[in-house]
């Protein structure tokens, strides 16, 4: 298995600032990802966090708005930037692939960040 | 492609009584099928797996899934509900095509009456 923190648990920002989401797994893993999960829905994924490349995003989202950085095999941060109200959601990390010599067949999930922007 | 139906927003039941959470997904792969459970205000834990091994998954707190090619369905049951089973659950598709591809159902808000 693998154990993910989040930082912040959860923030409450101001329309039109950005805030940087960090995600520490335990161990290395070969994938990440970045998941938003709006009130009363399910999640939607989206990003997949590349390690030492740029993350690939789902339809939907765009670099601009949702920046990330994957520096190694265990760190990940999600930006979300020039936020707005809509952007209130929880938003969760998740792993998945290899975690040392062990094959994980299930996403591990995060805790999640709460973030609300008024 | 794949897809993930979850056929009930909202199941109520009574203490004690059985539960039926009900998934129907599509894949043009073999698929891997999971169940994740989401209490308010915590994290999604799994609840149970399915990846080609025994068509009958038993799970954490007393949940299973049976697996039915032909129906393509994964339904979530358990015998008899406790209170603190009120949650969120989620039906999860994920095969492996050179990479991962994952798709999680709309998900089904269980209540529990005392």
């Amino acid at each position: 298995s693998a154990v993910i923190s989040q930082k912040p648990s959860r923030d409450i920002c101001q329309r039109g600032t950005s805030l940087t989401i960090q995600c520490q797994v335990d161990s290395q893993v070969t994938m990440m990802f970045w998941y938003r999960q709006q009130p009363g829905q399910s999640l939607t994924l989206i990003a997949t966090a590349n390690q030492g490349s740029e993350a690939t995003y789902e339809s939907g989202f765009v670099i601009d708005k949702f920046p990330i950085s994957r520096p190694n095999l265990t760190f990940s941060t999600l930006t979300v930037s020039n936020m707005s109200p809509e952007d209130s959601s929880i938003y969760l990390c998740s792993v998945q692939g290899t975690s040392g010599t062990a094959i994980l067949n299930e996403q591990f999930f995060g805790p999640g960040t709460r973030l609300t922007v008024l | 492609a794949q897809s993930v139906t979850q056929l009930d927003s909202h199941v109520s039941v009574s203490e004690g009584t059985p539960v039926l959470l009900r998934c129907n997904y599509s894949s043009s792969y073999s698929p891997s099928l999971f169940w994740y459970v989401q209490h308010p205000n915590k994290g999604l834990q799994l609840l149970l797996k399915y990846t080609s091994a025994a068509t009958l998954v038993k799970g954490i707190n007393g949940f299973e899934a049976e697996f039915k090619k032909s129906e393509t369905s994964f339904h979530l049951t358990k015998p008899s509900a406790h209170m603190s089973d009120a949650a969120e659950y989620f039906c999860v598709v994920s095969v492996n095509t050179g990479g991962f591809k994952t798709i999680f159902g709309a998900g089904t808000r269980l209540f529990v009456k005392a």
